[in-house]
């Protein structure tokens, strides 16, 4: 079955700068599917980026970006410019290309300080 | 906002009574997924439907039915409740079933079982 691992409970980051959140997954199919999703205090899930596995490009929207290591299986996403509303949890997600049952991370608590 | 809605946002009951969460997907939604967010077991996928058919099983519990109406709506129906089912239920939605569909979420239920 696959698993994702999301190493750090909890990052923190100072307003402005960078920081990388790190995601692992344990697969052997080849085709599928990995996501970030933001969950603020609202409890609301929000998707921040995806990526599919058979592009090598990594995806970017705006200040989040992800590096996506396929033989290593690995799927970390970085923010920039880190702002006090990117404050929340951050789930990483997979799905596998042949069904729809997505497999969270335990999740990382991000903390921005002003 | 997503364009997904769930009610009731809250709901509080006592052991051994069954509740019924509802979620409406975005408009021209025809999928509609279930999750179960709890401290224990982290963010897990419980059931898919597909234009009113069951589409995909996770880990759902028989205690645990779904069912999604000719209207597009779904109900969430939770029976002989137990303390451990105290929990944050989303809904999300896509518009069709291919799984490189990106899911939109609802803001969820929180219910508490005492």
């Amino acid at each position: 079955a696959q698993t994702v691992t999301q190493s750090q409970p909890e990052m923190s980051v100072q307003e402005a700068e960078t920081v990388t959140l790190s995601c692992t997954y344990d697969t052997s199919e080849s085709d599928y599917y990995l996501f970030w999703y933001k969950q603020p205090p609202s409890r609301q899930m929000i998707l921040v980026i995806r990526q599919e596995a058979y592009k090598q490009q990594n995806a970017t929207e705006n200040r989040f970006s992800v590096n996506f290591q396929k033989a290593a299986k690995s799927f970390s996403l970085k923010i920039s410019d880190s702002q006090l509303g990117d404050a929340a949890m951050y789930f990483c997600a997979y799905r596998s290309a042949g069904n729809n049952d997505m497999r969270f991370g335990a999740g990382t608590r991000l903390t921005v300080k002003p | 906002d997503s364009g997904v809605t769930q009610t009731p946002k809250h709901l509080i009951t006592a052991t051994g009574q069954r509740v019924t969460l509802r979620c409406s997907p975005r408009s021209g939604d025809l999928s509609v997924y279930w999750y179960q967010q709890s401290l224990d077991q982290g963010l897990q996928f419980l059931i898919q439907y597909y234009n009113g058919e069951e589409r995909a099983k996770g880990n759902i519990l028989e205690r645990f039915s779904a069912q999604q109406f000719p209207d597009l709506h779904s109900e969430l129906n939770l029976s002989s409740l137990e303390l451990g089912d105290s929990a944050l239920y989303f809904c999300a939605s896509s518009p069709r079933v291919n799984v490189q569909e990106t899911q939109y979420f609802g803001p969820g239920t929180r219910l508490l079982v005492l």
